[in-house]
């Protein structure tokens, strides 16, 4: 089983900066990774697929790289609203397994 | 707009059935993929499994001996049974909805129910 693993956790950081969250896979998963934000007491919002395609609707401040087995999440300017805990996910055509979140708060 | 929204039991008691529906509004049910994920205490993420609007499935194979996805079209409505269940099943579960691109990667998500498995 390919495991995710996520760093920093927690990540704390002010309003403005510019954030990036590392996901770093135990195997090749090429680029079949995707990046979810979750707000307390809500479902987790897609935001990238396929490691650094945008999600319709999701702010352009949010990007994705990487491939193989290290991967990034860069919020470029945060906003009050990204404070929030983050999930990588790797994914195929019947499968998926996620990282254990980095929650990002407030400096 | 796509909506989706989970209900059934939220206490089952430890080696019953648990049962969920996830009821589809806003869009067409074909032509996607409805997937069953589950959230822990603690903030980890589990998915569960998923069903084409065909009845074609896929079970992450730990839960696999355990569990039935199906879907009822005509009522917009899928389900989830997870059975012989123990306090380990305790979590948030979701339902949602993925392109056929991406089978296991949902857009749309419901809004989640906590089941809790306890005497």
């Amino acid at each position: 089983d390919i495991q995710l693993t996520q760093s920093p956790s927690p990540l704390s950081a002010s309003v403005g900066d510019r954030v990036t969250i590392t996901c770093r896979a135990s195997q090749n998963v090429n680029t079949w990774l995707a990046w979810y934000q979750q707000r307390p007491g809500e479902a987790p919002k897609l935001l990238i697929y396929r490691a650094s395609t945008l999600q319709g609707g999701v702010p352009s401040r949010f990007s994705g790289s990487g491939s193989g087995t290290e991967f990034t999440l860069t919020i470029s300017s945060l906003q009050p609203d990204d404070f929030a805990t983050y999930y990588c996910q790797h994914y195929n055509s019947d499968s998926c397994t996620f990282g254990q979140g980095t929650k990002l708060e407030i400096k | 707009q796509v909506q989706l929204q989970e209900s059934g039991p939220g206490l089952v008691r430890p080696s019953e059935t648990l049962s969920l529906t996830c009821n589809v509004s806003g869009g067409s049910i074909i032509s996607y993929y409805y997937n069953w994920i589950r959230q822990y205490p603690g903030g980890e993420l589990e998915w569960i499994g998923y069903l084409y609007y065909n009845g074609a499935t896929s079970y992450n194979p730990s839960l696999k001996s355990r569990v039935t996805i199906s879907i009822d079209p005509s009522k917009k409505q899928f389900s989830l049974r997870l059975s012989s269940v123990t306090a380990a099943d305790t979590a948030i579960y979701y339902c949602a909805r993925a392109r056929v691109a991406s089978r296991t990667v949902p857009e749309y998500w419901g809004h989640g129910t906590l089941v809790t498995v306890s005497s």
